[in-house]
């Protein structure tokens, strides 16, 4: 079946600083990606959309300089969290479906922790 | 846009018992309804899916019914097992792609 792998598991970051979380497609081609944050306890929210080689729309509170997100191939794409703050901290999640597909599959997670 | 009201946000259950949960949805337009189990620290993974021009899937254990002048769907596992703990999200599809996914429902299977 279809895979997405998300990388890196856990990161650690220092305030201020910048992270970057990859989500790969690995056997099919992800026209659409999907960035998704999740707080303990909480169900998914939906941070942006982004289609191969256009801009990612982001949903509505989400500032679209902070969470940079990059799409530049059909397999990969990109979530960099800038300049991050504690209130950053949380658990980072992509999905990627194919053209005309119904399929949304979902890679494993970031947590992301500043201190 | 597009509402999912998903119930209980915790279910107990004796091991081998049946597990039952259920979703609302808002916008009669959905036409693709997916369920996704989460291990902690795990994404979501998929476990069944249904789309609006049937009523009633069924992989083994686990069966997903439609109703759709209802808008409501809901899961069952039956002869649950301690594996199936886990937190449990129902989802519909809104518009062209976006999903929109319930609150979730936390499911302990008690040996």
């Amino acid at each position: 079946g279809a895979v997405v792998s998300q990388h890196p598991s856990r990161v650690i970051c220092k305030s201020g600083t910048s992270v970057k979380i990859e989500c790969r497609s690995l056997d099919f081609q992800a026209t659409t990606m999907f960035w998704y944050r999740q707080f303990p306890k909480q169900s998914l929210m939906l941070m942006a959309t982004s289609n191969e080689g256009s801009k990612a729309t982001y949903e509505q509170g989400v500032e679209k300089d902070k969470f940079l997100i990059n799409h530049a191939s059909l397999t990969l794409s990109t979530l960099t969290v800038t300049s991050a703050h504690p209130e950053d901290s949380s658990f980072y999640i992509c999905s990627a479906s194919a053209l005309g597909g119904y399929g949304y599959t979902f890679g494993s997670g970031t947590r992301l922790t500043v201190v | 846009g597009e509402n999912v009201e998903q119930h209980p946000s915790t279910l107990s259950v004796q091991e081998g018992d049946s597990a039952v949960i259920k979703c609302t949805y808002s916008d009669s337009a959905s036409n693709y309804f997916p369920w996704y189990k989460q291990e902690l620290g795990k994404g979501p993974q998929l476990i069944i899916d249904i789309r609006s021009n049937v009523g009633e899937k069924k992989d083994q254990r686990i069966a997903v019914t439609l109703n759709k002048t209802a808008k409501h769907f809901s899961l069952h596992i039956t002869e649950t097992q301690p594996e199936d703990s886990a937190v449990y999200f129902c989802a519909a599809i809104q518009g062209a792609q976006k999903l929109v996914f319930g609150q979730g429902t936390r499911l302990t299977i008690n040996p």
